[in-house]
This record gives C-alpha cells, sequence and structure tokens, in this order.
C-alpha cells in the first residue's frame, strides 16, 4: 500500500530552524519532492532528493534517507511569509503521490 | 505565475448541471494531471495524460470526465455531481523526462462548491 505521514500543523518564532519531517511506505520511489502551499494557491516546487542526503537550495535543506523511508525539509531564517502548508510527494513512475501536508505558522 | 492556468477559479453548480474546468499550460510539457484537494485530505490523483493519451484513471468516478485535446490543453467535464465532489481541483503539468528527475508544476486550481 501507499503510505506518506507528516505532522498536521507545527509552529515556530521568526529567525529560527524548523524541521518538517515525512515518512513514506510506497510500493515505488523515484524521487522524494517537496512543495510549499499558501492558502488559495498553487503548490510551488521547493526541492527534491533522488540520493541519500542533503540537498541544500538557500534557506531551504532537503534530506532523504531511502532506506528508512524518511525525509525532512529544514527551513532556516524563518520568515513570517514561511507561513504556509508544506507538501511532500513521492514520485512513481510519472505520477506523485502526496502527504497530508504540514501547516507551518511562524509567529513574531 | 507558474505557467499553468486554470479557469474557472470558482465554480458553484447544482448537482443536475453539467460544466467543465480548463486547464492550460504555457511550458511545452508532454504530461499533465488532475488532482483533487479535499479539506484536511492529501492531493489525489485523478488522471493523468501524456502526450495526449490518458495512461492513469484513479478508480475516479464517470461523472468525471477528462478530455486532453493537445497537449497544452486539459478539461475535466462535471456532471450530476454530488455535495462530497466538493474540493479545490489542481491542475498539474511536467516534462516527461526518462533521464531528468523533473517536478510538477501546479496550476492556482478551481474551487467547486456543489450544491
Amino acid at each position: 500500500g501507499q503510505n506518506i505521514d507528516q505532522p498536521t500543523e507545527m509552529t515556530a518564532t521568526e529567525g529560527a530552524i524548523v524541521q518538517i519531517n515525512c515518512t513514506y511506505q510506497t510500493s515505488g520511489f523515484n524521487g522524494l519532492f517537496w512543495y510549499q502551499q499558501h492558502a488559495g494557491e498553487a503548490p510551488t516546487f521547493l526541492s527534491y532528493n533522488v540520493l541519500d542526503g542533503l540537498e541544500e537550495k538557500g534557506r531551504f535543506s532537503s534530506f532523504l534517507s531511502r532506506s528508512k523511508g524518511y525525509s525532512y525539509l529544514l527551513l532556516k531564517e524563518l520568515q513570517m511569509k514561511d507561513s504556509a502548508s508544506y507538501l511532500c510527494a513521492v514520485r512513481q513512475g510519472q505520477n506523485f503521490v502526496f502527504g497530508p501536508g504540514t501547516r507551518l505558522s511562524v509567529l513574531p | 505565475e507558474t505557467g499553468v492556468t486554470q479557469t474557472p477559479r470558482h465554480l458553484v453548480m447544482g448537482m443536475t448541471n453539467k460544466k467543465s474546468l480548463k486547464c492550460e499550460q504555457h511550458l511545452g510539457h508532454n504530461a499533465m494531471y488532475w488532482y483533487k484537494q479535499s479539506a484536511k485530505k492529501p492531493l489525489e490523483l485523478m488522471f493523468v495524460y501524456n502526450f495526449k493519451e490518458q495512461t492513469e484513471n484513479n478508480s475516479v468516478p464517470s461523472r468525471f470526465s477528462p478530455e486532453c485535446p493537445n497537449s497544452s490543453h486539459l478539461f475535466l467535464h462535471l456532471h450530476t455531481l454530488q455535495p462530497e465532489d466538493s474540493a479545490l481541483y489542481l491542475c498539474a503539468s511536467r516534462q516527461q523526462d526518462s533521464v531528468q528527475n523533473t517536478e510538477a508544476f501546479f496550476g492556482q486550481g478551481t474551487r467547486l462548491t456543489v450544491v
């Protein structure tokens, strides 16, 4: 079966660092993707991993361990505009299977 | 602006109505997707088109009927919907490439309310 888990909600303070975890059990794996979605807007691509390790893109980093079925998204120097939902997705062939998303609230 | 445009942005329809959602991508991609996003549920894949051919129908009820006339346009025809079909319908496109691991680009969605 397909199962992707993320925490439902997280809260952090402006300027801090937050780590959003994602665990997955899927029948196929062609990469793990992270998307950001502000309320009422399109999901936008942040980062992806296909090999184990850390990928860094500015304030955002994503980590993958395929043997553990685990990924995290790390957001540094949080800003108020980072308040959004963060979606973890596993690509299987040409399809993307999404997790439930984590709603992050950044407080002043 | 993601390069994927959906219309209308909002739609209210009765259970006996027939309506269509439209998606257009300006990115030259060869794969297009319909997803359903309901409150407190993950994005659910509905249909996938690759080079205008439907390659995935994720057990979607027949009251949803997709159409892909060319690689830039995707429609979702709706008829005799139920209130539980109320959701955000998202279109996405992607360049299907056997070599590169490319991401999907999403439109802003159509917020559908069935009354």
